[in-house]
């Protein structure tokens, strides 16, 4: 089982829908989680940032993390055709800055 | 956050050759990382270049394959020898940055390499 699961997609949803995406996680020792944003032939760029169970806000998107469920999510509200990239989920330890990441999820965004 | 260019941005390379993947910070940086990301695959680990002293690799990964230089602080390199078509990927490299306090990382545009 790997360590960081993450629904490959691909998803496709119309301009202004509240998008959901979700990872699991097996490991407890993870306790820092990270979201980040790759459009096509660029590099990841970091979205969200939380470390704590619960919610975690910035403008349209929202962090939530549940520990005790091994179970994060991010959701964006409406939703934009900008918004259109691959989704990568990605946690650390303690310490150090190794990342453990999902496959990411591919998202589609109509106008 | 840091701002990181690779060089080459993509390359299409002949098997048994190799390819030297260049990475540039704009600020001094202790730690630099390099990944490969598959087609279908997670973001993978390869080593963690620290300058000063020799890159460390994760498993899988091993220095005859993928020798890493860190000359000074903002740059590194990563070279893919003995290409084979399974060697065909993106290759990124990231830098140590922060978050709200937390340690995070900051990556690059990648390197697009297609083995023959």
């Amino acid at each position: 089982q790997k360590e960081v699961e993450q629904d490959p997609g691909p998803l496709s949803v119309p301009e202004g829908a509240i998008v959901s995406l979700n990872c699991t996680y097996s490991n407890s020792a993870f306790q820092y989680f990270m979201w980040y944003r790759q459009y096509s032939r660029k590099g990841p760029e970091l979205l969200m940032y939380t470390y704590s169970s619960g919610n975690k806000e910035d403008g349209r998107f929202t962090a939530q993390v549940d520990k005790s469920s091994k179970y994060i999510s991010l959701f964006i509200r409406d939703s934009q055709p900008s918004d259109s990239a691959t989704y990568l989920c990605a946690m650390r330890r303690n310490s150090g800055y190794a990342l453990n990441f999902g496959k990411g999820t591919s998202l589609l965004v109509t106008p | 956050s840091a701002v990181i260019s690779q060089k080459p941005s993509r390359d299409i390379c002949q098997r048994g050759t190799s390819l030297t993947i260049q990475c540039q910070v704009d600020s001094q940086v202790t730690m630099m990382f390099w990944y490969r990301q598959q087609p279908g695959q997670s973001l993978t680990l390869i080593a963690t270049a620290n300058q000063g002293s020799e890159a460390t690799y994760e498993s899988g990964f091993v220095i005859d394959k993928f020798p890493i230089s860190r000359p000074n602080l903002t740059f590194s390199t990563l070279t893919v020898s003995n290409m084979s078509p399974e060697d065909s990927s993106i290759y990124l490299c990231s830098v140590e940055g922060s978050a709200g306090g937390q340690e995070t990382q900051y990556f690059g545009p990648g390197t697009r390499l297609l083995v023959l």
